[in-house]
């Protein structure tokens, strides 16, 4: 079983459109996270949610949209999608005190 | 905040060399310091952690890290650089809540034949 997996792997949508990205972790993690890495491979924290509550939220466009439905999912949202945001969407999670970060396999969105 | 250095986006080795990649973070309190690898279209995956038990952290695939508290580094070394290597090495901190991570902007691997 895959630790964090998450679908679409693949997005290409055009701009204005909406789409969601969905997480799930198997590991018991109560943290979980949202990343979005650059065509320069840099990695941007947007939202961290502990036990459904959110508890990082960086400066990100209100366009996006997380949702936790319980502590094992968290989802991604974005509505009026723009061309700067194609990038790869990474969701992780991880365990308390110091625990290192599980990854999915990541989630490309191109946006033409 | 916490902000990690990597010294080099791009590092070249011959097959066989010895592997260097640098990682120095800013804290006056030791973190939890972490090397990940990203083979193309991957996600991250961990090599290494440390979390205050031994300076010296062995790592999969060869890779080993020593803490320095007096330099504030992390390096990631390996004695004999592989094909299979070349791939895209992070270095993270995180601070003893766990929660809030923070990356360096990544240093690609080439391996030369």
């Amino acid at each position: 079983d895959t630790a964090v997996s998450q679908t679409p792997k693949y997005l290409v949508t055009q701009m204005g459109n909406d789409k969601s990205i969905k997480c799930e972790q198997n590991l018991g993690h109560d943290t979980m996270y949202w990343y979005k890495q650059d065509s320069k491979k840099f990695l941007k924290i947007m939202f961290s949610y502990n036990n459904k509550e959110l508890i990082i939220n960086e400066t990100v466009p209100n366009r996006f949209s997380p949702k936790s439905p319980d502590k094992a999912h968290l989802n991604l949202h974005i509505n009026s999608l723009e061309l700067g945001d194609s990038a790869v969407y990474f969701c992780a999670s991880n365990g308390p005190w110091g625990g290192e970060l599980f990854f999915g396999e990541g989630s490309r969105l191109t946006v033409l | 905040a916490q902000s990690v250095t990597q010294l080099g986006s791009h590092v070249s080795v011959s097959e066989g060399a010895l592997v260097l990649l640098r990682c120095n973070y800013s804290s006056s309190v030791p973190p939890y310091l972490f090397w990940y690898v990203q083979y193309p279209n991957q996600g991250l995956q961990l090599l290494l952690k440390y979390t205050s038990a031994a300076t010296l952290v062995k790592g999969i695939n060869g890779f080993e890290a020593e803490f320095k508290k007096s330099e504030t580094s992390f390096h990631l070394t390996k004695p004999s650089a592989h094909m299979s290597d070349a791939a895209e090495y992070f270095c993270a901190v995180s601070e003893y809540t766990g929660n809030q991570f923070y990356f360096g902007t990544g240093t690609s691997l080439t391996v030369i034949p």
